[in-house]
């Protein structure tokens, strides 16, 4: 069964410092990797994917993420955190094959100004 | 383009009652999938419909139901309300049914059994 650790429940990052949010997971397969954010009370808005090719991944607002096999990880990470990237933090896998995403617990990420 | 919708956005039973949860993907999309949120937790999956029939089913109880009409909207179904189905329900839509295709969520519902 496919699975998803998110390590940490709280990263608190100063404003302009760089900011890294843990992810690692668990496929029988090939993974699809995913990273979503919300905000309180809302749904989830994509970020980015890793599908295959470059192991480093671009997705909005600046943010980007890492694939790594061998660790089995996808890090999220953002070179200078912005007070409004506090947020929950989702980190997802799927699969090849699987029609369903797995969720970790998420972060919160608290950017301190 | 609009992205995906739910309606309504609060809803509030008691238990033994049931409730009809609604959702329209976005245009073009062919895939829904329903998940759980309770709070402090990451989304669980309930189900995927796919071109009008279900897809993938997650570790729920008979209790919950779901169907996709011709146009792809979807309705989920939860009879028999419990205290523990408390949670914020998410609606996600993509263009396929399987692979590294993105999965888009609406705001979501926010149940609340008393």
């Amino acid at each position: 069964a496919q699975s998803v650790a998110q390590p940490e429940d709280q990263v608190n990052v100063a404003e302009g410092n760089p900011l890294t949010v843990k992810c690692t997971y668990s496929v029988s397969g090939n993974p699809y990797l995913f990273w979503y954010v919300q905000y309180p009370n809302r749904g989830l808005q994509f970020l980015l994917k890793y599908i295959t090719g470059d192991n480093l991944v671009k997705g909005s607002y600046g943010f980007e993420a890492e694939f790594n096999k061998s660790q089995t990880s996808f890090h999220l990470k953002k070179p200078s955190a912005l007070v409004s990237d506090s947020a929950l933090y989702f980190c997802a896998v799927r699969d090849y094959g699987n029609n369903r995403l797995a969720f970790g617990k998420g972060n919160q990420v608290v950017v301190i100004p | 383009d609009a992205g995906v919708t739910q309606s309504p956005t609060h809803l509030i039973k008691t238990r033994g009652q049931h409730v009809t949860l609604r959702c329209s993907p976005i245009s073009g999309h062919k895939s829904v999938s329903w998940y759980q949120q309770v709070l402090g937790q990451g989304p669980q999956f309930i189900f995927q419909y796919y071109e009008k029939e279900e897809r993938g089913r997650g570790n729920f109880p008979d209790r919950f139901s779901a169907r996709q009409f011709p146009n792809y909207s979807s309705e989920l179904n939860v009879n028999a309300l419990l205290l523990g189905d408390s949670a914020l329900y998410l609606c996600a839509s993509s263009s396929y049914r399987t692979g590294g295709d993105t999965q888009y969520f609406g705001p979501g519902t926010r149940l609340t059994v008393l």
